[in-house]
């Protein structure tokens, strides 16, 4: 069974100190490793796709890394208003598209 | 476009009443899913749909009843609502060809 695990569970940073969150996965065969941000009373919102060890992919502050068992997503000079749950999922197996998410990472960016 | 919209944003409940979540897409996509977000749990598949007329268990489809006529709409139905059930519901939807899965703004739903 695919089994996604995120950590921290929380992460609290001050406005422009750099740090990573980790997604590591377990899965029989990768079809792709998803990240989404989740605002608090909102619904997830997509980021990024990597589909390969090696990949990476940037959009703004962010950038995702993936290896073979893990995903960073690291995070630049963070401002407070990239606080939000950081959530990361896989494809699930004989589901069409949908997806199996990890517990998720809460970043809290104080100024 | 309205994207994907869902209501109730609100609902408290009873045990054993039933209600219907209600789902709706403008997209024209062909995938639906419903999850429910617990805390510490992330999201859990609990049904969804390839197509209309077409629709399939998730990780955790107890209690719950689904159903897909139109391509747009895919509601939720809880049968006998459980204090277990009290979550946050999102419905998303999807092309088939993809995974970019685009989230409702869900339903906070408490069952008392």
């Amino acid at each position: 069974e695919d089994q996604v695990t995120q950590s921290p569970e929380a992460l609290r940073l001050q406005e422009g100190e750099s740090s990573s969150l980790n997604c590591s996965y377990t899965v029989s065969g990768l079809r792709g490793l998803f990240w989404y941000r989740q605002d608090p009373g909102k619904g997830p919102e997509f980021l990024f796709t990597l589909y390969s060890a090696g990949e990476e992919k940037e959009k703004e502050r962010l950038k995702a890394t993936l290896t073979k068992k893990e995903s960073f997503l690291h995070i630049t000079a963070p401002k407070p208003e990239d606080s939000a749950t950081y959530l990361c999922a896989v494809p699930r197996d004989n589901a069409g598209n949908m997806l199996t998410f990890g517990g998720g990472t809460r970043l809290m960016v104080k100024p | 476009n309205a994207g994907v919209t869902q209501t109730p944003k609100f609902q408290v409940l009873k045990t054993g009443q039933s209600m219907t979540l209600q789902c709706a897409q403008d997209m024209n996509h062909e995938y639906m899913s419903w999850y429910r977000q617990d805390p510490g749990m992330g999201l859990r598949l609990i049904h969804y749909s390839v197509g209309a007329g077409i629709t399939d268990q998730g990780e955790v489809p107890n209690g719950y009843n689904v159903s897909r006529s139109t391509t747009e709409d895919f509601p939720l139905r809880l049968l006998s609502a459980a204090p277990s059930q009290t979550s946050v519901y999102f419905c998303a939807s999807s092309y088939a060809g993809g995974y970019e899965q685009f989230f409702g703004p869900g339903t906070r739903l408490t069952v008392l």
